[in-house]
């Protein structure tokens, strides 16, 4: 069973378009989080959800709306894309807290190429 | 606040040879240390973590690191390479805050393996 599932894997549209990606983690995790990795390998976090709850935005421009309709879903929607958006967008999930400071789980990543 | 600096960029080993991956940390309190690595067009695995228990850590894959507070290092190493260890590593810091964990990736190395 895979941890942490996103979908497409990959994902190429037309600049202006919109167009979503889904997370999903079946590890009863109360946090998740969407990561870009751009063209250099460098992975940036983007959005952190706590049970439902938006906790960390990270100066993402507002054209991205994370989504989430329950802990286990956390959905990427990103308006009016730019040949900028371009890149590897992977969902994680992880414990809220705990005494084991617990790592984070990542998906296979989606390949988001805006032409 | 956190960060973590990966020394170098690539890194080129002979099959069979030991491997060195150098992090460096920059952390206000007692951190959580992690190597993720990440194989071409791949996800990201986690390789090993520090969770302030023992200071030598061993992970999958023959892979181990050393938690050094005084030197606030974190590196990697493998005392024979293997054709398969090629990819990329992450080495990550997290940190708390409104009670759920950030995670902070550094610039990433490349690991090429030669024959």
């Amino acid at each position: 069973d895979t941890a942490v599932s996103q979908t497409p894997k990959y994902l190429v549209t037309q600049m202006g378009n919109d167009k979503s990606i889904k997370c999903e983690q079946n590890l009863g995790h109360d946090t998740m989080y969407w990561y870009k990795q751009d063209s250099k390998k460098f992975l940036k976090i983007m959005f952190s959800y706590n049970n439902k709850e938006l906790i960390i935005n990270e100066t993402v421009p507002n054209r991205f709306s994370p989504k989430s309709p329950d802990k286990a879903h956390l959905n990427l929607h990103i308006n009016s894309l730019e040949l900028g958006d371009s890149a590897v967008y992977f969902c994680a999930s992880s414990q809220k807290t705990g005494p084991g400071r617990a790592e984070a789980f990542f998906g296979q990543g989606t390949r988001l190429t805006v032409v | 606040a956190q960060s973590v600096t990966q020394l170098d960029s690539h890194v080129s080993v002979s099959e069979g040879t030991p491997v060195l991956l150098r992090c460096n940390y920059s952390s206000s309190y007692s951190p959580s240390l992690f190597w993720y690595v990440q194989h071409p067009n791949k996800g990201l695995q986690l390789l090993l973590k520090y969770t302030s228990a023992a200071t030598l850590v061993k992970g999958i894959n023959g892979f181990e690191a050393e938690f050094k507070k005084s030197e606030t290092s974190f590196h990697l190493t493998k005392p024979s390479a293997h054709m398969s260890d090629a990819a990329e590593y992450f080495c990550v810091v997290s940190m708390v805050g409104s009670g759920t964990y950030k995670y902070i990736f550094g610039t990433g190395t490349r690991l090429k393996v030669l024959a």
